[in-house]
């Protein structure tokens, strides 16, 4: 059973548009949750997390929203660079346990 | 800098071979993680170490896998009788805070 779910495999932007990468989550006990970029060949690298007591973490180019009611949080990647093109996966913990849990990933392309 | 290694980047191997993969963990980070990702799948745990000991196997898809870690640093994973479904990327992660710091992979191929 699938805990975090990234429904989008893959997505494709144009360069200076908005990027907006979705994951769903279903267990109600995760309360920190992350998002990697990773490139090919190279190990996955930390972008941003976002704790449940928030509901938005913004970091230059990126924001993540957090919906909790909804179980849904978003990656807003604004404006998009052809540099962003990685897949990005979503990654959620139990601030109880060790454990992380991640999703399958999205491939951005950004287009020049 | 100092990141997160593995070695080899690379293994091909025939099946039913034995395989050994190394993580050398950023200094001084005392968790250790080794996932595994599949073609189209995300990565999926698969043992986590707190210094040499290794509370969470559960990862583990059987008993070929096996993994320790000394000296609260470098970490083996043991893959015997390789099966070509265990062919994958194996990365290796340490921890700081809750934040993953995460090895370029090994990349297995079981033939």
């Amino acid at each position: 059973d699938q805990q975090v779910k990234q429904n989008s495999p893959s997505l494709s932007v144009q360069e200076g548009r908005i990027s907006i990468l979705n994951c769903d989550y279903t267990n109600s006990m995760f309360d920190y949750f992350l998002w990697y970029k990773k490139y090919p060949a190279e190990g996955p690298t930390f972008l941003i997390s976002i704790s449940s007591i928030k509901d938005k973490n913004e970091d230059g180019r990126f924001t993540v929203f957090l919906n909790k009611s909804a179980k849904h949080l978003s990656l807003h990647i604004v404006p998009s660079q052809p540099g962003d093109s990685a897949v990005y996966f979503c990654a959620a913990s139990d601030g109880g346990t060790y454990k992380y849990i991640f999703g399958t990933g999205t491939r951005l392309k950004v287009l020049a | 800098g100092a990141g997160v290694s593995q070695s080899p980047s690379n293994k091909v191997t025939e099946k039913g071979k034995d395989v050994e993969l190394r993580c050398d963990p950023i200094s001084g980070h005392t968790a250790l993680y080794w996932y595994r990702q599949s073609l189209g799948q995300g990565l999926e745990f698969l043992i986590y170490f707190q210094g040499n000991s290794a509370p969470d196997k559960s990862g583990l898809p059987s008993d070929r896998f096996s993994a320790e870690r000394t000296g609260g640093s470098v970490s083996t994973l043991t893959i015997q009788r390789t099966q070509q479904e265990d062919s994958a990327v194996y990365l290796c992660a340490s921890t700081r805070d809750n934040e993953q710091f995460f090895g370029p992979g090994t990349r297995l191929t079981v033939l």
